[in-house]
């Protein structure tokens, strides 16, 4: 994943447009990646997920795209909604025995009226 | 389904003391359990992994005497922050996989303000 930063990145998005979110991952050994969504003060909460097997994927209101050949992961969000807003991560699992996930630095979505 | 809670959800405790941070999976058998810190606009850094009747396996730079992990049962993993001090200070957030599966489901993290 990204590096770990000070700052989040942000996203301003007005309410009912589609919403793109991107994230580099690090290793190219990496079979799984999950998108989560983290509101304030709360726990992550799984959104999607994508096995490298697949390039795309598509939830309700939510697709998730994997580019391996730049090891790229974006999440699309149509028609965002003020509940969308939240910090996004991206985390790849690192193909270890136990499960283990790498978090990139999450990008901050903030819903405008 | 995969609910995970977490128990203080925020505690105050003093320079020195200890303290013990409960996560539990209530509607699954979690072979495996992962503890992480999470300063504020930061990223989640994962701290260690717990494997029910075995050993903690700790991150590289996170002292395991510091960082007590009891993991007793397929539901339930303990942290304990021993001799707390304000650096220590931090959200800290459980999650756990079902036994085979590489999804982790997230407790709702336990604020830990250290005086």
């Amino acid at each position: 994943g990204e590096s770990v930063g000070l700052h989040l990145p942000t996203l301003s998005v007005q309410e009912g447009d589609n919403s793109i979110i991107n994230c580099a991952y690090s290793n190219s050994a990496s079979d799984y990646f999950i998108w989560y969504k983290q509101e304030s003060g709360k726990g992550p909460q799984f959104i999607i997920d994508i096995r490298s097997n697949m390039d795309k994927r598509q939830g309700q209101r939510v697709t998730v795209l994997l580019n391996k050949t730049v090891k790229h992961l974006s999440l699309q969000i149509a028609a965002t909604q003020p509940g969308d807003s939240a910090v996004y991560f991206c985390a790849e699992n690192l193909g270890d025995s136990w499960g283990k996930l790498q978090f990139g630095a999450g990008t901050q979505v903030v819903v405008t009226p | 389904g995969a609910v995970v809670s977490q128990h203080p959800s925020w505690v105050i405790c003093k320079s020195g003391t200890s303290v013990k941070i409960e996560c539990r999976s209530l509607d699954f058998q979690a072979t495996t359990m992962f503890w992480y810190r999470q300063f504020p606009k930061q990223s989640l850094m994962l701290m260690a992994t717990s494997n029910e009747g075995s050993k903690a396996t700790y991150e590289q730079g996170v002292e395991k005497d510091k960082f007590l992990i009891n993991h007793a049962s397929l539901t339930l993993s303990t942290l304990t922050v021993t001799s707390a001090h304000p650096e220590d200070s931090s959200f800290y957030i459980c999650s756990a996989s079902v036994s085979g599966g590489a999804t982790q489901y997230f407790g709702p993290g336990t604020r830990l303000t250290v005086l």
